[in-house]
């Protein structure tokens, strides 16, 4: 079945701990990125990446890093989370099919619920 | 700058009522695509439908149908026969080319449908 994967499904933890939010992809697509919900926001993208070893900043990357090591994962790092990082998070991936993303949908994992206390 | 304007925050109706969501984008793309995704209470995201800017035909998927006008700039959602388990946040969504290929989202619109 093709699915993306995030773990853990909810997080509590307090301020300054680091954290790492996985997220692991099984269809072979080569786009993968964050989003956060936040009420009255939607969804905001975190962070993206193209390829392996290709990543870049989306539109609130301030306390955020990723990697992108293999094609499958793409792992959010929180190195000192903040209660304002108290969040839905998505991580989503998407066929880049060398014409461009555009017309390919984006799958989505299941969300991660963090709360920073 | 591209953005998606969900202005309805919430709607309410009784089963069977229909209902439309309203979606307007902004973009200087020529190429762009246009989703909706819904996202009922258990939280996952569900993909709609997708539509790109040269498809302005209108589409209709059982109670579902969509209607895209690019000389308005908005593609909404109706439900026809509305059901309890209609009942879910409804995000639109743009995502064009000279913008990164970035999924950007609106805010989303809250339905309940009480039976």
């Amino acid at each position: 079945e093709a699915q993306v994967t995030q773990n853990p499904r909810y997080l509590i933890t307090v301020t300054g701990k680091k954290l790492t939010v996985t997220c692991s992809q099984n269809m072979n697509h080569e786009y993968m990125s964050w989003y956060r919900q936040d009420p009255g926001l939607g969804l905001r993208q975190i962070y993206y990446s193209m390829n392996v070893e290709v990543t870049d900043k989306g539109d609130v990357p301030e306390g955020y890093k990723v990697s992108r090591k293999e094609k499958r994962n793409f792992p959010l790092i929180l190195e000192s989370p903040s209660p304002n990082q108290t969040s839905l998070y998505f991580c989503a991936s998407s066929l880049y099919n060398g014409q461009g993303l555009g017309n390919t949908e984006a799958f989505f994992g299941q969300g991660t619920r963090l709360t920073v206390v | 700058a591209q953005k998606v304007t969900q202005a309805q925050t919430e709607i309410s109706v009784v089963e069977k009522e229909d209902v439309t969501l309203d979606c307007v984008y902004e973009t200087r793309d020529t190429t762009y695509y246009l989703f909706w995704y819904k996202q009922p209470p258990s939280g996952e995201l569900v993909f709609l439908i997708r539509r790109n800017s040269f498809d302005e035909q209108n589409e209709i998927s059982g109670r579902y149908s969509w209607n895209f006008q690019k000389s308005t700039s908005s593609f909404n959602f109706t439900i026809t026969a509305s059901q309890v388990v209609d009942s879910a946040v409804y995000f639109c969504a743009l995502r064009g080319r000279a913008y990164g290929n970035k999924l950007v989202f609106g805010a989303g619109t809250i339905l309940r449908v009480k039976s």
